[in-house]
């Protein structure tokens, strides 16, 4: 059964610190992506990665960044959390050759900054 | 930019009844996938239509693309309480371009 998992389902930070967020997902799958979802505003796309050590872009990347160390392994860093962080977040990831890039959802991580 | 437009928000029914929910855009898609995600959960892939006018059955749930690839319907049949959850619809324009344009879902509430 494929399978992507996040490494904490709730978290609580403090204003300023720096938060990491693990995703491992075990279909070899090229590409990975990290969401935040927020009532009203449906999931938004921070940062998406295609392989190993390459990264673009989504829709709302200000105050975050990710690694892409491993090919199963795709990580979002808030360099300094702010209280506008506080979200849903998920994680997915697809096969790069894949014909319609469905997506394969972790169960989220719903972080707190206070 | 792409933009998915669902319909209705939100929808309360009671067990039984028939329901349908609308994704619309602007925009042509390579294709159109519906997901399901339940309370404190990540999605979960429905059904995937590529072929204008194609109509997909997934049990008592039947998916539909339009002629022209710019919408899609889902209608619930008979709707019972494990249907409840928020339904995202995404398109995905094809090519080299990775992303999904999602919806902002609709939240349904199957009442027993």
């Amino acid at each position: 059964d494929v399978k992507v998992t996040q490494s904490s389902r709730y978290l609580v930070k403090r204003t300023g610190e720096k938060v990491f967020l693990e995703c491992v997902q075990d279909m070899d799958h090229e590409n990975m992506f990290w969401y935040r979802q927020d009532p009203g505003l449906g999931l938004r796309l921070i940062y998406f990665s295609y392989d190993v050590k390459m990264k673009e872009k989504g829709d709302i990347p200000e105050g975050y960044s990710v690694s892409r160390e491993k090919k199963e392994r795709f990580s979002l860093i808030l360099e300094s959390a702010s209280t506008n962080q506080t979200s849903m977040y998920l994680c997915a990831s697809s096969f790069k050759l894949g014909a319609h890039n469905e997506q394969f959802f972790g169960p989220g991580t719903r972080l707190t900054v206070l | 930019t792409q933009l998915l437009e669902q319909s209705p928000q939100f929808l309360s029914i009671q067990e039984g009844e028939n329901l349908t929910v609308y994704c619309n855009s602007s925009s042509v898609f390579s294709s159109l996938q519906w997901y399901r995600q339940e309370p404190g959960e990540g999605p979960v892939l429905l059904v995937t239509v590529v072929t204008g006018g194609e109509v997909k059955k997934l049990k008592r749930l039947t998916f539909q693309f339009g002629d022209a690839r710019k919408d899609s319907s889902l209608h619930i049949t008979a709707a019972q309480p494990g249907d409840t959850g928020l339904y995202l619809c995404a398109g995905y324009s094809g090519g080299s371009n990775y992303k999904l344009t999602f919806g902002k879902g609709t939240l349904l509430t199957v009442n027993p």
